[in-house]
């Protein structure tokens, strides 16, 4: 069975950046197209963009460009997602899914000074 | 950018009702439809993928409908687990787009 493991919450302050990773395991990352979709509080679901392992080739969502970057690990089977220039509207919980299938726990990333 | 019309927004119900939940795309975009299920400070569940196709481990009570540029997530016979919010994603193009989520609750 495909488990994806997200690292923990972080607080960071505003205009710092911060890496959060994604692990899979029970199968090769390269399987798969990596997602990543932020939720904020009491709000819907956004997608972020997607990273394919095999070549690193990315696509983002427009509003992302300048603030998310996708970057993966075939050795260590982990995606990971940095964002930059934190604000408090980049206070989110992070999911990582592996072809919209299977879904990282989510990860809370709170920006505060 | 695809958008995606998600209603209603919230919908009480009662057990053992019949519900339906609709997305209008505003393009085409075939049968490159998900939803999903998302209980509170839970990670979303995929339910329907394929416009039509129920997820593995997903109640038979559950199925996915296409009409032209409407598709539907119907529930028949409701249960108390159903209560969650509910999502459309259309994967037909990039940028991928959520519906704006319709939250199922006990009337």
């Amino acid at each position: 069975e495909v488990q994806l493991q997200q690292s923990g919450a972080e607080l960071v302050r505003p205009g710092t950046s911060v890496k959060l990773s994604c692990k899979v395991s029970g199968d090769t990352i390269t399987a798969y197209y990596m997602h990543f979709v932020k939720q904020r509080p009491g709000q819907g679901l956004e997608w972020i963009g997607r990273i394919d392992p095999e070549d690193d080739s990315t696509k983002y969502a427009e509003k992302f460009k300048n603030k998310a970057t996708l970057t993966a690990d075939t050795s260590s089977n982990t995606a990971y997602l940095k964002l930059s220039s934190l604000t408090s509207e980049d206070t989110a919980t992070y999911f990582c899914t592996t072809d919209l299938d299977y879904w990282g726990q989510g990860v809370m990333v709170t920006v505060s000074s | 950018d695809i958008q995606m019309t998600q209603s209603p927004s919230s919908l009480p119900a009662s057990l053992g009702d019949r519900v339906t939940i609709t997305c209008r795309a505003s393009q085409d975009i075939g049968n490159y439809l998900r939803w999903f299920q998302q209980k509170p400070g839970k990670s979303p569940r995929l339910m329907i993928y394929g416009a039509t196709n129920l997820a593995a481990g997903v109640p038979s009570r559950f199925s996915g409908s296409r009409s032209g540029s409407d598709y539907s997530l119907t529930i028949n016979s409701l249960e108390s687990e159903d209560m969650a919010i509910y999502y459309c994603l259309q994967h037909n193009e990039y940028p991928l787009t959520f519906g704006s989520g319709t939250k199922l609750e006990i009337k």
